[in-house]
């Protein structure tokens, strides 16, 4: 099989502080992670692609600086949203794709971030 | 980048009856192909996928078919029950490198 694991499943937090997502590949080595953003009733944004030991690539209009992600091993990456604001709030999603050919990716059970 | 079209956005079928979800990508460099099902609060699961050196692709009541020609890819099931009522994601990747999502349709099974 092939699980991929997200903590925490929900977080609120006050406006202003930082919060950490992480994303592990339980069962395989995920040499690439994707952080995906989603908002109620629509469709997932890519915001950035996470390739272990290297900087993440981040999409148009993703502030790099407001989304660290750090993928420090084959396993695990994490997504942190610096000094989150309400407009942060959203459920965030984590993707690890198999390093075979144009592997299939697996998705996290998300997290939903609320910023009050 | 790739851009990803999804229609229709809301789908109801009586069941028993097929649907059909139809996409379009932009990238000619686009080459795998998957389609995801996420349930209210779920995470998106993968339900097939195609390569761009395949036509079509069954399995059980689910197929895609793929035109590289025309650059859109359909997803057709038949024989609808009501779980199979969720919101269907498509998706466009160049290598696996990035994953671009079409908008997503709503599909409703009615009993």
């Amino acid at each position: 099989g092939a699980v991929v694991s997200q903590h925490p499943s929900w977080v609120i937090c006050k406006s202003g502080t930082s919060v950490k997502i992480e994303c592990r590949s339980l069962d395989f080595q995920a040499t690439t992670m994707f952080w995906y953003r989603q908002f109620p009733k629509q469709s997932l944004m890519l915001m950035a692609t996470s390739n272990e030991g290297s900087k993440a690539t981040y999409e148009q209009g993703v502030e790099k600086d407001k989304f660290l992600i750090n993928h420090a091993s084959l396993t695990l990456s994490t997504l942190t949203v610096t000094s989150a604001h309400p407009e942060d709030s959203s459920f965030y999603i984590c993707s690890a794709r198999k390093p075979v050919g144009a592997g299939e990716q697996f998705f996290g059970p998300g997290t939903r971030l609320t910023v009050l | 980048g790739e851009n990803v079209e999804q229609h229709p956005s809301t789908l109801s079928v009586q069941e028993g009856d097929s649907a059909v979800i139809k996409c379009t990508y932009s990238d000619s460099a686009s080459n795998y192909f998957p389609w995801y099902k996420q349930e209210l609060g779920k995470r998106p699961q993968l339900i097939i996928d195609i390569r761009s050196n395949v036509g079509e692709k069954k399995d059980q009541r689910i197929a895609v078919t793929l035109n590289k020609t025309a650059k859109h890819f359909s997803l057709h099931i038949t024989e609808t029950q009501p779980e199979d009522s969720a919101v269907y994601f498509c998706a466009a990747s160049n290598t696996g490198n990035q994953f671009y999502f079409g908008t997503g349709t709503s599909l409703t099974v009615i009993p």
